[in-house]
């Protein structure tokens, strides 16, 4: 159980275009849902929180207008990577709360997605 | 200021061996420890998890120490395998003052068992 669907898993798109990552929670209702980056062979940064039906919040030193968080169900969450850079190139994970967490599942990742902006 | 430190960076072992990284931690706050094992290209997978109330852990090859006075937990995998080579990462949860949750990580650990 609580299997996170990310999609897709991989995008090349061209500078200055937007870009929308899905974050699907399949079999839970995620009331909490996280949106990270990850540099190559570094760890993971949180970029933003988001909670069902309210506005995300941003981790200090992310732009809220370029990473744009939609959480409008307990289901999914979308990043929209707006004007894209080749500096936006980058893993991005999603992660999910389980509305009623056991310690074994209590945040459940997504397979990530790796953007490439040419 | 980087609030859980992971080590080692690299750790090669062998095949049948015993692999353990530790992590370090400042902030008595946290409530939640777990471990994830990450594969390349892929996202993370939780391992296993403990709650500071808790000594140890085991859930078949894997075993979480947690000492909570020295505000330091490891991971050890004991009878390494080829198929574990990968990324390990240990992380903390924290409440920030606004409320919200949050996983800290630590930097990871690229964990290589020979055959």
């Amino acid at each position: 159980g609580a299997v996170v669907s990310q999609h897709p898993s991989r995008v090349i798109c061209k500078s200055g275009t937007s870009v929308k990552i899905e974050c699907r929670s399949l079999d839970f209702q995620a009331t909490t849902m996280f949106w990270y980056r990850q540099f190559p062979k570094k760890s993971l940064m949180l970029m933003a929180t988001s909670n069902e039906g309210s506005k995300a919040t941003y981790e200090q030193g992310v732009e809220k207008d370029k990473f744009l968080i939609n959480h409008a169900s307990l289901t999914l969450s979308t990043l929209t990577v707006t004007s894209a850079h080749p500096e936006d190139s980058s893993f991005y994970i999603c992660s999910a709360r389980v509305a009623r967490p056991t310690w074994d599942y209590g945040y459940t990742f997504g397979s990530g997605t790796r953007l490439t902006v040419v | 200021q980087q609030q859980v430190k992971q080590s080692p960076q690299s750790l090669i072992v062998q095949k049948g061996g015993i692999s353990i990284i530790n992590c370090a931690y400042e902030n008595t706050a946290f409530d939640y420890f777990p471990w994830y094992q990450q594969f390349p290209g892929k996202g993370p997978a939780l391992l296993i998890a403990i709650r500071p109330d808790v000594s140890e852990k085991k859930e078949g090859r894997f075993t979480i120490s947690f000492n909570k006075s020295a505000k330091q937990f490891s991971l050890h995998i004991m009878d390494s395998q080829p198929g574990d080579s990968a990324t390990y990462f240990c992380a903390a949860r924290e409440f920030t003052q606004g409320g919200s949750e949050k996983l800290v990580f630590g930097k990871g650990t690229k964990l290589t068992v020979n055959p």
